[in-house]
């Protein structure tokens, strides 16, 4: 059974920390890992789509890095600002089937007090 | 910018009921998906949809489930006899054909959540 595992699965933090969270993917038959935030009533929002091992990506103050061999994805947030606070889920993409088949994980749910 | 919409927002219906839930994709997006959250628990992908034909679909999308493209630009979800176990949110999403990287970039809906009572 394919499983991605993401951590820590809530987080606190003051505006102006910075911060950073993992997704844990299987690392074999791997094709593209996704980043999405998804706000509370809202539609999840595609962040990053990650193919290369190795790749770092970048959006603003959120980057993001992804190891294929050990499959895991680490997502980093600089200066965290109120907005911020979301719901960020990652979703693996397996090599193979249709581009929709993902594997999410439960998300890691971040607030940020001002 | 560009977005999926999807109705109802919510619906609440009985069990054994028909229930039919619609998205309007992006207008040039040539990929359809439904997804499911049930409460708690992870998002599910159950269907993918290309070309006015399913591509792929999961376990979950059994014979109760059926998806439809009926006039160029909404493509619904049909639950033809609602259990208790489909109480969910539904999300919609659609995607163009891949880039360069090779894999696409997924627009999503807001969601319609299902309660099945």
């Amino acid at each position: 059974i394919l499983n991605v595992e993401q951590s820590p699965q809530s987080l606190h933090v003051q505006e102006g920390d910075s911060t950073n969270f993992t997704c844990s993917f299987p690392s074999s038959n791997f094709y593209a890992l996704h980043w999405y935030r998804w706000e509370t009533a809202k539609s999840p929002e595609a962040l990053f789509v990650m193919t290369l091992n190795g790749d770092e990506k970048k959006k603003g103050r959120i980057s993001a890095t992804l190891n294929t061999k050990e499959g895991y994805s680490y997502l980093y947030i600089k200066g965290s600002q109120p907005e911020d606070s979301a719901t960020y889920l990652c979703a693996f993409k397996r090599y193979g089937g249709s581009q929709g088949n993902l594997i999410f994980g439960k998300g890691t749910k971040l607030s940020v007090k001002p | 910018e560009p977005e999926v919409t999807q109705t109802p927002s919510h619906q609440v219906t009985q069990m054994g009921q028909e229930v039919i839930l619609r998205c309007v994709p992006i207008s040039n997006h040539l990929y359809f998906y439904w997804y499911r959250q049930i409460l708690g628990q992870k998002v599910e992908f159950l269907v993918s949809f290309y070309n006015n034909e399913i591509s792929e679909k999961s376990e979950i999308f059994d014979d109760q489930f059926s998806v439809e493209r009926p006039d160029g630009s909404n493509f619904t979800l049909k639950i033809r006899s609602t259990k208790l176990e489909d109480s969910a949110m539904y999300f919609c999403a659609s995607s163009t054909p891949a880039g360069g990287s090779g894999a696409n970039v997924l627009t999503f809906g807001a969601g319609s959540r299902l309660t099945v009572l």
